[in-house]
């Protein structure tokens, strides 16, 4: 299976900061990484697809990059309603495989 | 509106077996590709399974695999997982997930349903 390593575990910014979550897969995925977040008590949210591309909808603070082994996910601005778990996912081989998250608290 | 509603979640003893639903509305269901994602109570988000849209595909994460089927009735748009010889390991939030491309089957997830509970305990 593919491992998928995602860091930092949790992280606590104050409104307004630059956020930063990397995600590092076991393999070269090529580009096919996708991005959630997941407010508590709800189910998850796509917001980046395919390594770099935003999801209908998502503000444009929100942003991905990176290709092979290596992703990055970037909250530009942080906002309050950005309190969540952050997740990565892995589809370019079965089983698909999540990052363990992070947890994204506001300062 | 698109929209996916699980149901048939509940507390199940070890062994026993449990059909889990997924309703969908707002699009035309059998163009896509659906998924079961599971979540354990205070953990991360852990892949069950996949089926093409005409049903004629299916994956499972190993730990699904010989126990869950997974299936659709296109007719009624609607995903079912049946689970058999359930664990305590099974415990979680299962959620149903639509892929985002029609006739993709590995693709993002773009719409998930709001979860169904299944506790495994005796």
């Amino acid at each position: 299976d593919i491992q998928v390593t995602q860091s930092p575990s949790s992280l606590s910014a104050s409104v307004g900061d630059r956020v930063t979550i990397s995600c590092q897969a076991s393999q070269d995925i090529s580009k096919y990484l996708n991005w959630y977040r997941q407010k508590p008590g709800k189910a998850p949210e796509l917001l980046i697809y395919d390594a770099s591309n935003l999801h209908t909808g998502v503000p444009s603070r929100f942003r991905g990059s990176g290709s092979g082994t290596h992703f990055t996910f970037t909250i530009s601005s942080l906002q309050p309603e950005d309190i969540a778990t952050y997740y990565c996912q892995q589809y370019y081989h079965l089983p698909y495989t999540f990052g363990l998250g992070t947890k994204l608290e506001i300062k | 509106e698109v929209q996916l509603l699980e149901s048939g979640g509940g507390l199940v003893q070890p062994g026993g077996s449990l059909r889990l639903s997924c309703a969908a509305s707002g699009f035309t269901f059998s163009n896509y590709a659906m998924n079961w994602v599971r979540q354990s109570p205070g953990k991360g988000l852990e892949w069950v399974s996949v089926i093409s849209g005409s049903g004629g595909n299916t994956y499972y994460a190993d730990s699904a695999k010989g126990r869950f089927t997974i299936s659709r009735d296109n007719s009624k748009n609607t995903l079912y997982l049946q689970m058999n010889s359930l664990r305590a390991e099974d415990t979680a939030i299962y959620f149903c997930a639509k892929v985002s491309l029609p006739a993709a089957i590995h693709d993002a997830l773009d719409i998930w349903g709001h979860g169904t509970m299944v506790t495994v305990s005796s």
